[in-house]
């Protein structure tokens, strides 16, 4: 099992430039979670995915925030435009069953926006 | 919302030493997990436990559900051990994972 995987591990781009952040959750689970860590805020939940359906966006900031989970094994979160608040490290993570089960969470995305 | 708090906030150890990290919430739940984060950012999965106690290896919690609380006892503590534990709840009415502040863990050699 490769576990969650994360693409790219960092990104570094300009005030107004658009930002894609990807995530391969783990074969077979059927969940997926994106997380924002700040100094700031700690570990805040943005949106949650279950079979392929967004469950919950109400943390997503604002509407230069987009998610989408096209298939089972494969999901994309997009800044447009991106600012320097946005800095951050991105987590995804993913389960089997929801809420109810362990999350298993991918190694990060370290975004700079200068 | 459901509220969480980790203590201490920050703990340094000498190595060998042992430990225990507590987790407090304000309501019942159905889900907590333990994390820790190493130095490399890495969020590693230690324990699920709603509720009672396991161990692995050198480290074991225990959650006691009625009473809105987990601990996670580190014992022989190691320089690898550095790095910040999370504890993760989910309500029973909630969709959601809350994650309380941590607890910084600092194992001097």
């Amino acid at each position: 099992d490769a576990g969650v995987i994360q693409s790219p591990r960092h990104e570094v781009t300009e005030m107004g430039q658009e930002v894609t952040l990807r995530c391969k959750p783990i074969s077979g689970h059927n969940s997926l979670f994106w997380y924002r860590q700040t100094m700031m805020r700690g570990l805040e939940l943005l949106i949650y995915f279950n079979n392929n359906v967004p469950i919950d966006d109400s943390g997503m900031p604002e509407d230069r925030f987009s998610a989408k989970m096209p298939n089972a094994s494969f999901s994309t979160l997009k800044i447009q435009p991106s600012e320097p608040r946005d800095s951050a490290v991105y987590f995804c993570a993913s389960s089997f069953g929801g809420t109810r089960s362990p999350l298993h969470f991918g190694n990060g995305t370290r975004l700079t926006v200068t | 919302g459901i509220q969480v708090e980790q203590s201490p906030p920050d703990l340094i150890l000498q190595e060998g030493a042992n430990s225990t990290l507590r987790c407090n919430f304000s309501d019942s739940v159905n889900n907590l997990q333990w994390f820790h984060q190493n130095p490399w950012g890495q969020l590693i999965n230690l324990f699920y436990i709603p509720s009672g106690t396991k161990q692995n290896g050198r480290l074991s919690a225990t959650t006691v559900a009625t009473e809105r609380y987990s601990l996670l006892y580190i014992s022989s503590s190691q320089t690898t051990d550095s790095g910040v534990y999370f504890c993760a709840v989910r309500a029973y009415y909630g969709q959601n994972f809350v994650f309380g502040p941590g607890t910084r863990l600092s194992v001097l050699p």
